[in-house]
């Protein structure tokens, strides 16, 4: 089964926030919580990740509650550049328990 | 910069044949992993190496081989037993082989192999 849950799609207006939920309520302890996005055919690209605090970086904005079953990434300000399917996943490191991704959400940015 | 490089990005395979798959980092990383991905997928590990000399299996090892031999290189060999070997292969590295650094895996552009 997969660890995270996420949409298959949504729609952004162009300038506006993305938030983007996650549903992981299995997480384990030691677990953290990573976000990347993959656009057609190239290698997915990481864009943040966190344990259980709220992280930001250029990017975007992780918010990961309080009891660490959800998270939501946040992009403050979708450009045309942003569509792509992002995937939330959990990892306690590397090795076999490396990254395997779902099927993501495919964010696409209106004009 | 430093980073990722897959070589080739596409390739063309016969039955039957061997073919290998190239992947340099020069991010000084310890960690390297190959990937498979299938169209709307997720990845799928196929080899990883945490350290020089050495590498373990992932989830679909079968029909695939892997040497490294240098901390910075990585190829990976799809050979004739790889019975359904079409797909998307990414290569990534991570830190200290635990993923935990401050940028999670370096994944490379990826090469998209087709048997024909």
């Amino acid at each position: 089964d997969a660890k995270t849950t996420q949409p298959p799609s949504m729609d952004c207006a162009e300038g506006r926030a993305a938030n983007l939920p996650c549903n992981h309520s299995t997480i384990s302890g030691n677990e953290y919580v990573y976000w990347y996005r993959q656009i057609h055919s190239q290698g997915p690209q990481y864009i943040i990740h966190g344990l259980k605090n709220n992280e930001t970086n250029e990017m975007a904005s992780l918010i990961i509650t309080e009891d660490r079953k959800s998270s939501t990434l946040i992009l403050p300000h979708a450009t045309l550049r942003d569509t792509a399917v992002y995937y939330c996943d959990l990892s306690s490191g590397g090795g076999a328990d490396g990254l395997t991704f779902g099927k993501g959400t495919h964010l696409i940015i209106q004009p | 910069d430093g980073g990722i490089t897959q070589s080739p990005k596409y390739l063309f395979r016969k039955e039957g044949q061997n073919v290998t798959l190239s992947c340099e980092q020069n991010l000084n990383h310890d960690a390297m992993y190959w990937y498979r991905q299938d169209p709307g997928q997720g990845l799928r590990l196929i080899y990883y190496s945490q350290i020089v000399n050495d590498f373990q299996k992932g989830d679909i090892a079968e029909g695939y081989s892997v040497s490294r031999e240098k901390k910075e290189s990585f190829p990976l060999t799809v050979t004739s037993a790889q019975k359904n070997p079409t797909a998307f292969y990414l290569c990534a590295s991570s830190e200290s082989g635990v993923g935990r650094g401050n940028y999670g895996y370096t994944f490379g552009s990826g090469t998209r192999l087709t048997v024909v």
